[in-house]
């Protein structure tokens, strides 16, 4: 089966720093997401892991780690505009056509 | 320029209709999805869709039903509404490639009464 754990809500301060973990137990593994997504709006995308290490794109950065099915959305600086929920999602095999599966996604609250 | 549009964005109706949700993208891909995120914000796959084949997610009602007229619109269909068809619907493309990133589109708010 597929499951993709996250925690439900995390709070930090704006300017700080913040990690988001995600573990994953996927049948197969073929690349991990990470999506932004403020209330009412679409998820949009914010990185791509497929192999080990880090992947850096501004202020955010990701991690993965596939051995132990682990990956953390890094966010720096933080801004009150990211408060947002973080979705981490699996795609368990190649070609993309059979979708993503989601974690539950973490509630991100950001504090002056 | 809206890459994924789906109409309408909120769709209330009775319990027993039918309706469809439709979606368009402009981005040139040739995959296509549809996702179900409940009150809970817990986004599940419904469909993926290329011009090759349909990929059903096992759990999602005969209810349900994609319709493709061609490689840039997937519509859902959905005959005899049910109370808990009701969530937001979103429509996703990607392109097969390196990453196979999906793009979301805006959503749409179905509350079946």
């Amino acid at each position: 089966g597929q499951n993709i754990d996250q925690p439900t809500e995390m709070t930090a301060t704006e300017g700080a720093i913040v990690q988001i973990n995600c573990t994953y137990q996927t049948s197969g593994f073929n690349g991990l997401f990470w999506y932004q997504q403020h209330a009412g709006e679409a998820p949009t995308f914010l990185s791509y892991n497929v192999l080990d290490g880090l992947e850096e794109k501004g202020r955010f950065s990701s991690f993965l780690s596939r051995s132990k099915g682990y990956s953390y959305l890094l966010l720096k600086e933080l801004q009150m505009k990211d408060s947002a929920s973080y979705l981490c999602a699996v795609r368990d095999r190649g070609g993309g056509a059979d979708g993503l599966t989601f974690g539950k996604g973490t509630h991100l609250i950001i504090q002056p | 320029d809206t890459a994924v549009s789906q109409t309408p964005k909120y769709l209330v109706t009775q319990m027993g209709n039918d309706k469809s949700i439709k979606c368009e993208q402009n981005l040139g891909h040739d995959t296509m999805y549809w996702y179900k995120q409940d009150s809970k914000k817990f986004l599940k796959i419904m469909f993926s869709y290329n011009n090759k084949e349909l990929i059903i997610n096992e759990t999602v009602p005969n209810r349900f039903s994609p319709k493709s007229p061609d490689k840039a619109h997937l519509n859902l269909h959905i005959n005899s509404l049910e109370l808990g068809d009701s969530a937001v619907y979103f429509c996703a493309s990607s392109s097969q490639g390196k990453s196979d990133t999906q793009y979301f589109g805006p959503g749409t708010r179905l509350t079946v009464l």
